[in-house]
């Protein structure tokens, strides 16, 4: 049973355009949302995070919208850049999200063509 | 702060073989977790531990997985009886204890093949 599930699996868009990730979870106990990015050969990184009490959390051209009663989220990539292609995950946690496992997605694989 | 640190950073092994990954978490973390990361399943949890207690072990294949973590400066994670199925790029994290939005810091992860 998968707990998270994102879509699309690869999104490609031009440079300057908004990409969006989706991503949607089961468990309405889950409280910590946060997107990791991984480049190729490198390991994964934390773009940005939200909890439920928020619906939505900006930080510069990344955004987190999120609707709880649906239980979805997603992340905008706005003006997209070459350099945001990478593959882009959603976990979700419980409790405090230092000290409580990851749920990852599947990941989108994010391609910005220039 | 040099990071997660991980040993080996690729490891080749024959079936059946047994396979023992390390991880050095971020110094002053007191949170360790492993992963797996497939092309199948994604990021999978396998365990983690807290102030080097085990918390949750609920990801790891029971039979052939283990992990401890000795000292608050090292983790390991053993596989048995090595399987191809096995291959996979292990990841170790680690983060503090605290915080709404403590992150969890990745290693560069090693990746396991089981011929």
């Amino acid at each position: 049973q998968q707990q998270v599930r994102q879509s699309p699996q690869s999104l490609t868009v031009w440079e300057g355009e908004t990409a969006i990730l989706n991503c949607s979870y089961e468990d309405s106990t889950f409280d910590y949302f946060p997107w990791y990015r991984l480049f190729p050969g490198e390991s994964p990184a934390l773009l940005i995070a939200i909890r439920p009490v928020s619906n939505k959390k900006e930080d510069g051209r990344f955004t987190i919208f999120f609707n709880k009663r649906e239980k979805k989220l997603s992340l905008h990539i706005t003006d997209s850049q070459p350099g945001d292609s990478a593959t882009y995950f959603c976990a979700a946690s419980w409790g405090r999200g230092g000290s409580a496992k990851l749920i990852f997605g599947e990941g989108t694989k994010l391609t910005v063509s220039s | 702060n040099a990071g997660v640190i991980q040993t080996p950073r690729h490891k080749v092994t024959g079936k059946g073989q047994e396979a023992t990954l390390w991880c050095e978490p971020i110094s002053g973390h007191s949170a360790v977790f492993w992963y797996r990361q497939t092309i199948v399943q994604g990021l999978e949890f396998l365990t983690y531990f807290r102030n080097q207690a085990p918390i949750d072990d609920s990801g790891m294949p029971k039979e052939r997985f283990s992990a401890q973590m000795p000292n608050q400066s090292h983790s390991t994670l053993k596989i048995q009886s090595t399987q191809p199925q096995d291959s996979a790029v292990y990841l170790c994290a680690s983060s503090w204890d605290w915080g709404d939005y403590a992150e969890q810091f990745f290693g560069p992860g090693t990746r396991l093949t089981v011929l």
